[in-house]
């Protein structure tokens, strides 16, 4: 079946470091992607999205990549906080189809 | 404004009871879904619901089912409790059928022992 996974399960940086988090996805008809980060004891958080005809897109001290060639989605965290530390996942959906997490990856800021 | 609210935020259950997860959706958003998130995994799809009427079931058992109200609040039932059921109930809300699901509430804890 379709799947959306992630490539590390966890990542240590330093606090002020850039941080990039990686995630594949297998469904080539995924035309919309969101990124959430979730932090212990909560819901997950939107955080940014993009749509396939993009393939770029900036936030707030963050920014999506998206490469369909290799289907391969990255969010990239500028100057990572300690207030950043929690689990980030990557979710997609094509159509009217429900969203599909990966597992996610744990990011852990060293201070 | 309110966030997305469920409620209880924790539970605990014994084995072949069965549980019943409330959701309260954003003012003004009428579509509500609920996804179960296992300890260590991302959330998975369990239903959607958009005005009342259920527009999407994820690959769940029947012992799960759910329904939207008329002020677009939800429940999810789970009967026949097993202890592979213990997880993080989210619910999320949006304004339309989602392809944005924007906002998840805090979840419920669900064990069952």
């Amino acid at each position: 079946g379709e799947s959306v996974g992630l490539h590390l399960p966890t990542l240590s940086v330093q606090e002020g470091d850039n941080s990039i988090i990686n995630c594949a996805y297998s469904n080539s008809a995924s035309d919309y992607f969101i990124w959430y980060k979730q932090e212990s004891g909560k819901g997950p958080q939107f955080i940014i999205d993009i749509r396939s005809n993009m393939d770029k897109r900036q936030g707030q001290r963050v920014t999506v990549l998206l490469n369909k060639t290799v289907k391969h989605l990255s969010l990239q965290i500028a100057a990572t906080q300690p207030g950043d530390s929690a689990v980030y996942f990557c979710a997609e959906n094509s159509g009217n189809t429900p969203l599909v997490f990966g597992k996610g990856t744990r990011l852990s800021v060293i201070a | 404004d309110a966030g997305v609210t469920q409620s209880p935020t924790h539970l605990i259950k014994t084995r072949g009871q069965h549980v019943t997860l409330r959701c309260s959706p954003i003012s003004g958003h009428k579509s509500v879904s609920w996804y179960q998130q296992v300890l260590g995994q991302g959330p998975q799809f369990i239903f959607q619901y958009y005005e009342k009427e259920e527009r999407g079931r994820g690959n769940f058992p029947d012992r799960f089912s759910a329904r939207q109200f008329p002020n677009y609040s939800s429940e999810l039932n789970v009967n026949a409790l097993l202890l592979g059921d213990s997880a993080l109930y989210l619910c999320a809300s949006s304004f339309d059928p989602p392809r944005v699901e924007a906002f998840f509430g805090q979840g419920t804890r669900l064990t069952v022992v």
